[in-house]
Order: C-alpha cells, then sequence, then structure tokens
C-alpha cells in the first residue's frame, strides 16, 4: 500500500537560506510523486511532480526535488529562501491506476525569518 | 486561462441549515475531485466521479452528497451541516492517465453557525 510521511510539521528557516522539506513514501510499485504549495485560504498549487523521466525534476518559484529510490524519498529544496515562500507544502502520491487518487502527506509549514 | 472555479470562496450557513458549494472546470478533465481540508491539516478525499461515476470515499458521512450534471459542473451538498463540517472545501479535477496532476480551485471556506 502506498503512503507518504512528510518529517517536520514545522520548518523555519532565514530569508536567503537553503530550503530543505522532507518527503519519504512507501509504494509497491513506481511511484507518481507531487509537491504541491498552499498559500493561506487559498487552494493547491503544483510545484513539480516526478514523471520518472530524471530523478532531478526542476518546478516553479526555483524549486526542485531529487527522486531517490534508494532511500524512498523526494525531498524539496530551493537554494535560497524568499520571503514569499512562507506557506504550507505537501508532498502527495498517486495511487497509479484507475482515477489515481492521491495520498498526501500531513503537510509541512515553512516559515521564512527576515 | 483554463481553470478550475469554486464559488463562493465563503459561506457562512446556520447549524442543520443545508447548504450547497459550485464547482466549474475549463479544463474538460474526466475526473473531478471534492476534499475537506481543516485547519492545517492535509486534504481528506470525500468522494471523486470519474465522468459520470460516482465514487464515495468509505468514510465520507452520509451527509455529504455531490451531483455531476455535466462535465464542467459538480456540486458539494451538505443536507445538515454541523459544527465540524466547518473547514476549506477544494475541488480538484485530472486527466485519466498515468502521472496525470490534480489542478485544484481556490476552494470554498464554510463557516457554520
Amino acid at each position: 500500500a502506498q503512503s507518504v510521511t512528510q518529517l517536520g510539521s514545522h520548518v523555519s528557516v532565514s530569508e536567503g537560506a537553503l530550503v530543505l522539506l522532507r518527503c519519504n513514501y512507501s509504494s509497491s510499485v513506481p511511484p507518481y510523486l507531487f509537491w504541491y504549495v498552499q498559500y493561506p485560504n487559498q487552494g493547491l498549487q503544483l510545484l513539480l511532480k516526478y514523471t520518472s523521466a530524471a530523478t532531478l525534476v526542476k518546478g516553479i518559484n526555483g524549486f526542485e526535488a531529487e527522486f531517490k529510490k534508494s532511500e524512498t524519498s523526494f525531498h524539496l529544496t530551493k537554494p535560497s529562501a524568499h520571503m514569499s515562500d512562507a506557506a504550507e507544502y505537501f508532498c502527495a502520491v498517486s495511487l497509479g491506476s484507475g482515477t489515481y487518487k492521491y495520498i498526501f502527506g500531513t503537510g509541512t509549514r515553512l516559515k521564512v525569518l527576515a | 486561462d483554463a481553470m478550475v472555479i469554486q464559488n463562493p470562496r465563503y459561506q457562512v450557513t446556520q447549524f442543520g441549515k443545508p447548504v450547497t458549494l459550485s464547482c466549474s472546470q475549463t479544463l474538460n478533465h474526466n475526473v473531478m475531485y471534492w476534499y475537506q481540508q481543516k485547519s492545517s491539516q492535509a486534504p481528506k478525499l470525500l468522494f471523486h466521479y470519474y465522468d459520470k461515476d460516482f465514487n464515495n470515499e468509505a468514510d465520507t458521512p452520509d451527509n455529504f452528497q455531490s451531483r455531476r450534471p455535466n462535465t464542467s459542473f459538480c456540486f458539494l451538498d451538505i443536507r445538515s451541516p454541523g459544527l465540524g463540517d466547518a473547514a476549506m472545501y477544494l475541488c480538484a479535477t485530472s486527466r485519466v492517465r498515468q502521472r496525470s496532476e490534480q489542478y485544484f480551485g481556490p476552494g470554498t471556506r464554510l463557516t457554520v453557525t
């Protein structure tokens, strides 16, 4: 059965510092993985997705994620945090069949300190 | 721009008074999802439609119903809202194919008084 674990419900970084948000998955089949961002009182916006074409995936707003099969991880990174990055981030795995429902991680709230 | 639209963005209803939330899409996607999201939690899937085929999650209360009259529109009906139903309700759509992402609307914030 598929599952997603996001370590760290709250992460704080200084403006300009590296952002690292962790996501580990469990899947019996090759996973389809996604990162979403949610700003207050907004819907979820897709940051990037793993399509199996490349292990390093680049997304919007300077974010990227690396798929590591050996570690069952798909951590999200950004070299330099900006104040506008403060938001909730969700990692999701698609069930990969039928209507491709998601299993979401519990989310990580990113705080950026001036 | 192709998108997912939810109306209203904010809805206040009284305890026990039926309420309907609306979602429309211009993406022409086969699948439409309804999620409930409470504060500081991940979205929780209530049900989804694959075209006209309705799929209810096992733990979705009977109080929640849905209608999809055509490809573009989907409605969430809460027959007798309780205080515990206050939440953000998110609509999403997707194509039915591998590695297809879900596109989310801006959500409707429901308050129950």
